[in-house]
């Protein structure tokens, strides 16, 4: 299994340009999410989804959207980038779409955005 | 809301035991408390959970005492590759429809100093 893998690792946008994150996983997963992290604030969660064809708002959802058309991928868009979305970006999956608290989290390798 | 509070930042010597505590006075009866290890530039690892007393893995310790409401992860000998910051989790939000949502916070930074 590659896990969870995220693309690209590294992207540098202009102010105004729209990207998209990719996350996969090959786990069959049912729940997927997306975290943010600046130095010094953890990881903040931005969007997650319990399955296919559900998708939810986190701490920190403006300027992203979702979607969760298959059970492998759940990309993240950015529509209009800001400065103040530079930061490291975390997708991360587990088994259960029930909220089970025995479920490991698995994360990919991140993706650091930097938006001038 | 499964809220957890722990320190933010602790400062170790090589080959000392390191204890990190971590309040979640409101857990759910069901729930597991879970922590995770972050290295520099990798996303977080899952290294230990446990629900009731002590649980030991080749990584960790956990302790957790019979209310429930701290639990305390415990690393023997730490060492330069220990510096990593550290989360606990108490368990999931749950919110309307069936959904629910996890929320790491800010962890604690553990630095080892030779």
């Amino acid at each position: 299994n590659a896990g969870v893998t995220q693309t690209p690792k590294f992207q540098v946008l202009k102010t105004g340009q729209s990207m998209t994150l990719q996350c996969a996983q090959d786990m069959n997963h049912e729940y997927m999410s997306w975290y943010r992290q600046d130095p010094g604030m953890g990881l903040r969660l931005i969007h997650y989804s319990v399955g296919a064809g559900i998708t939810d708002q986190g701490e920190v959802p403006n300027g992203y959207n979702v979607s969760r058309s298959t059970t492998e991928d759940f990309p993240l868009r950015l529509l209009s980038a800001a400065p103040s979305q530079t930061s490291v970006y975390f997708c991360a999956s587990s088994y259960s779409g029930s909220g089970l608290s025995t479920d490991t989290q698995y994360f990919g390798p991140g993706t650091r955005l930097t938006v001038l | 809301l499964a809220k957890t509070t722990q320190p933010i930042s602790m400062d170790s010597y090589e080959g000392q035991e390191v204890n990190i505590t971590c309040s979640h006075n409101n857990i759910a009866t069901n729930d597991y408390i879970t922590w995770y290890q972050q290295f520099p530039s990798q996303g977080p690892r899952f290294i230990i959970q446990g629900y009731k007393t002590k649980v030991t893995n080749e990584v960790a310790s956990l302790f957790i005492p019979a209310d429930r409401k701290s639990s305390t992860l415990s690393l023997p000998r730490v060492s330069l590759s220990d510096t990593a910051v550290y989360y606990c989790l108490g368990g999931p939000s749950y919110s309307g429809a069936g959904s629910y949502q996890l929320t790491f916070g800010k962890g604690t930074k553990l630095s080892v100093i030779p």
